[in-house]
């Protein structure tokens, strides 16, 4: 059974950093694209990045790019999404999905974990 | 960016009703959507993918259809378990955009 649970969530002042994880098993990980997905509270979803299985490939949403990085640890089973200089706009619940290859739909999800940016 | 405007917002309707919700893209996506349905503190859950094929394990009441830039989403007869928040994907880059959801209630 595949199974992606996010940690890392925090609370953090505007202009900070943080760092969320996406620890994955029942799948050969190393195989397959992810992604970060957010929700803000009470509105809809946005995709922010995706990286493909070998790490060599990774993709930007233009309201991320240059403050936030995707990476992964295939040795860990992993994901990992930097987030920098972050905007009060940023608060939302981060999703990690997978999906086949970073081109297509996500077919399994996590349960997402809250970052909360505030003075 | 590709954007998509998803209708209604929010639909009421009753146990056994058949419901459309429709997703139009700003510009052809050919067949790249996907639907997926999502529950309050849940993750979203597949639906159907490549517009119109049913995921592993989801109920054939659900259907979809469309091309290009217009595609629906229908429960044929709606059960309690379907009461719930309806986003579309279309995945025709590497650069995904949602639709702005459907909130189903109960009439």
């Amino acid at each position: 059974e595949v199974q992606l649970l996010e940690s890392g969530g925090a609370s953090v002042q505007p202009g900070g950093s943080l760092r969320v994880s996406c620890a994955a098993s029942g799948f050969t990980f190393s195989s397959y694209g992810m992604s970060w997905v957010r929700q803000t509270l009470g509105k809809g979803l946005e995709w922010v990045s995706a990286i493909s299985g070998t790490g060599s490939g990774t993709y930007y949403a233009d309201s991320v790019k240059g403050r936030f990085t995707i990476s992964r640890d295939n040795s860990k089973n992993t994901l990992y999404l930097q987030l920098s200089s972050l905007r009060v706009e940023d608060t939302a619940v981060y999703f990690c999905a997978k999906s086949v290859d970073p081109r297509y739909q996500f077919d399994s999800w996590g349960q997402g974990t809250l970052v909360t940016v505030s003075s | 960016d590709i954007q998509m405007t998803q209708s209604p917002s929010t639909l009421s309707a009753s146990v056994g009703d058949r419901v459309t919700i429709t997703c139009r893209a700003s510009q052809s996506i050919s067949s790249w959507l996907a639907w997926y349905q999502q529950k309050p503190g849940k993750a979203p859950k597949l639906l159907i993918y490549k517009a119109s094929t049913l995921e592993i394990g989801v109920p054939s009441r659900f259907s979809g259809s469309g091309s290009g830039t217009e595609f629906t989403l229908t429960i044929s007869s709606l059960q309690p378990d379907d009461f719930a928040t309806y986003y579309c994907l279309q995945y025709n880059t590497y650069f995904k955009t949602f639709g702005q959801g459907t909130k189903l209630e109960i009439k």
